[in-house]
């Protein structure tokens, strides 16, 4: 199985700050890499698709960047509601395999 | 609007069964793989099993292999998940999620609200 190690699995931060949100795969992904926002209660949302394709109606604040095994979500300037969890997800090879998460706090 | 509506969530026993369903609305169901993601409570997401369009391939995680069976009817545009002998960690939510049109080259691109199963023992 693909294991993604997704880091920080925690962090603080202020309205405006650049985030930026690390998963690394254990073998080659391709750009077979997807990143998801999740609030509570909620099911996840798809912010990033495809490692940079930004999935339509996402602010242009979120990017996504990485190939292979090192990727990378960078949020430019945070706003009020991007607080919350972050995963990534592999869908290059069975079973699909999400990173553990990072949550996104009030500092 | 795509819409996926989970269903069949409860309180069950450790060893019992449960089936879950999802009513999908706002696209072509039949055209789509469709996939199952559960959420242990305050932990993260794990992808369960997928299906085909055509029901004709279906993968699963080894934690449900031989226990969970998924399963659809694009007649009634709805997904279902069998779950047989089920254990206390197999507690959380299952969302029902939309695969994109190019399958692995696409991921999740829409998701469920979830259900909530509980197995107590």
């Amino acid at each position: 199985d693909i294991q993604m190690t997704q880091s920080p699995s925690s962090l603080s931060a202020s309205v405006g700050d650049r985030v930026t949100i690390t998963c690394r795969a254990s073998q080659g992904i391709r750009d077979d890499l997807s990143w998801y926002q999740q609030k509570p209660g909620k099911g996840p949302k798809r912010l990033i698709y495809a490692s940079t394709s930004l999935q339509s109606g996402v602010p242009s604040r979120f990017s996504g960047s990485g190939s292979g095994t090192e990727f990378t979500l960078t949020i430019s300037s945070l706003q009020p509601e991007d607080f919350a969890t972050y995963y990534c997800l592999q869908h290059n090879s069975y079973p699909w395999t999400f990173g553990q998460g990072t949550k996104v706090e009030v500092k | 609007e795509v819409q996926l509506v989970e269903s069949g969530g409860n309180l069950v026993q450790s060893g019992g069964s449960l089936r879950l369903s999802c009513a999908a609305s706002g696209f072509i169901f039949r055209s789509y793989s469709m996939s199952w993601v559960r959420q242990v409570p305050g932990k993260g997401l794990e992808w369960l099993s997928d299906i085909r369009p055509g029901s004709d391939f279906m993968s699963y995680t080894d934690s449900v292999k031989g226990r969970f069976t998924i399963s659809r009817d694009n007649a009634k545009n709805t997904l279902y998940l069998q779950m047989n002998s089920l254990r206390a960690e197999d507690t959380g939510v299952y969302y029902c999620a939309r695969v994109g049109l190019f399958g692995g080259r696409d991921g999740v691109d829409n998701w469920g609200q979830g259900t909530l199963v509980t197995v107590c023992s």
